[in-house]
């Protein structure tokens, strides 16, 4: 079955500390995959998406099928980080596919 | 520049209650998902739309129905509200053609059941 799973459901760093935050998958297909944040306050957003391979507000993240993962990287955390983190999965085909998410990762980036 | 309304914020109902969960994106999106969200379990998908009229289970379908007359508007009924039915409830959006670059999420209504 199709499934994401984000195994830290609080992550703590200090401001200016790496940041890592977990997202493994399984699927049968060919993997879509997302990071969505949701600020404070604010409207669940996409931050990036694996086959754009960008960087956004500093993140990356890189598919890695041999460990069917797709994990979130930043090498210097700033305190506007702090929010929900949700990896998703995309299932089914570009056109009607559907999202699935993880359980979600609270980054908390401490002064 | 509000995309995705939810019409309500808020929603405080007792037990057995119907209730409507209105959603109206002004995008011209074919598709249209109800996801609720829970700490610890993430989002989990209700019922989605690729269409008017048109509607497919989630994952968690039962107690939920959904309504799609028009393409802008896609409601949540919850025909006899629980307690267990307790969450923050979000409505997305996307386009129905070429390439998949995620949805378009609405702010989201806090419903309690009481």
């Amino acid at each position: 079955a199709q499934r994401v799973t984000q195994p830290e459901k609080l992550l703590s760093v200090f401001k200016g500390a790496p940041v890592e935050l977990k997202c493994n998958y399984s699927y049968s297909g060919s993997p879509e995959l997302f990071w969505y944040v949701q600020y404070s306050r604010q409207r669940l957003q996409l931050l990036l998406r694996h086959i754009s391979r960008e960087s956004i507000k500093g993140f990356t993240a890189d598919l890695n099928k041999g460990e069917t993962s797709f994990h979130l990287k930043k090498p210097f955390a700033q305190e506007e980080d702090s929010a929900m983190y949700y990896c998703a999965l995309r299932k089914g085909s570009s056109n009607t596919g559907k999202l699935i998410f993880g359980q979600g990762t609270t980054l908390q980036v401490k002064p | 520049d509000v995309k995705v309304t939810q019409s309500s914020r808020y929603l405080v109902k007792r037990t057995g209650e119907k209730v409507f969960l209105e959603c109206v994106q002004d995008m011209d999106h074919e598709n249209m998902f109800w996801y609720r969200q829970d700490p610890g379990l993430g989002l989990r998908l209700i019922y989605f739309s690729y269409d008017v009229k048109m509607k497919e289970k989630g994952d968690i379908p039962e107690g939920y129905s959904v309504s799609r007359e028009k393409k802008e508007r896609f409601s949540l009924i919850l025909e006899s509200a629980s307690t267990n039915q307790t969450s923050m409830y979000l409505c997305a959006s996307r386009p129905g053609q070429g390439t998949f670059y995620g949805y378009t999420f609405g702010s989201g209504t806090r419903l309690t059941v009481v």
